[in-house]
């Protein structure tokens, strides 16, 4: 079946830190790959995206490869800020018989200390 | 603009009882999404609504469940005889035509079943 495995969390960094989440997936074909983020008290918002193999997607400062020999989408930023504090969701775009949907990791909390 | 929209934001509820949440999404998104966030089952897929098109209702976990969209516009949820295993955080998305497009998700109803 279609599923999405991440890091566990919590994770907890220093200000300036680099940052790697992990996350591998399972699925027929090439999906479209994902990163979610939900700040505190907020809604889940786009991060970045892959669409293809080799595609690399960036937005403030996080980025992440689709690797289609690893099946992996890891996130990275070099140097994490408090205000990066959040939760994670790795996920794929399913598209099956005219209907599709997100399959979402469990999610990994990140914390940073300044 | 205005972003996904959903009400109530919270809701206490007593098990047996029958409940509607209700999604507004962006003006002009045809894609719909539902989707519960709980803390053992992570974010799971519940529905999808494409403009005219029957929706799928795979994800839906019983038949106490159904959903509906009006005008192709506003939505609702509906939880029937509501169980303690109910309570979640119920999520809509939308997006302007499929997947490829953002989905763009609102802040969410909290549901608690006492």
């Amino acid at each position: 079946g279609n599923s999405v495995t991440q890091m566990e969390g919590p994770v907890t960094l220093s200000e300036e830190a680099f940052l790697t989440i992990n996350c591998t997936y399972t699925a027929t074909g090439y999906p479209s790959l994902f990163w979610y983020v939900q700040y505190p008290g907020e809604g889940l918002q786009l991060l970045l995206k892959a669409t293809k193999a080799d595609d690399k997607g960036s937005n403030k400062g996080f980025e992440a490869t689709y690797r289609k020999e690893t099946t992996s989408f890891h996130l990275e930023k070099g140097s994490v800020q408090v205000s990066d504090s959040a939760v994670y969701f790795c996920a794929l775009r399913i598209t099956q018989g005219g209907s599709e949907k997100l399959v979402f990791g469990k999610g990994t909390k990140l914390t940073v200390n300044p | 603009g205005a972003g996904v929209s959903q009400s109530p934001s919270n809701k206490v509820t007593e098990k047996g009882k029958d409940v509607e949440l209700r999604c507004d999404p962006i003006s002009g998104h045809t894609a719909l999404y539902w989707y519960r966030q709980s803390l053992g089952q992570g974010l799971e897929f519940l529905i999808y609504f494409q403009g005219n098109s029957a929706p799928d209702k795979s994800g839906l976990p019983s038949d106490r469940f159904s959903a509906e969209r009006t005008g192709g516009s506003v939505s609702t949820l509906t939880i029937q005889r509501t169980q303690q295993e109910d309570s979640a955080v119920y999520l809509c998305a939308s997006s302007f035509r499929d997947g490829l497009y953002e989905q763009y998700f609102g802040p969410g109803t909290r549901l608690t079943v006492t």
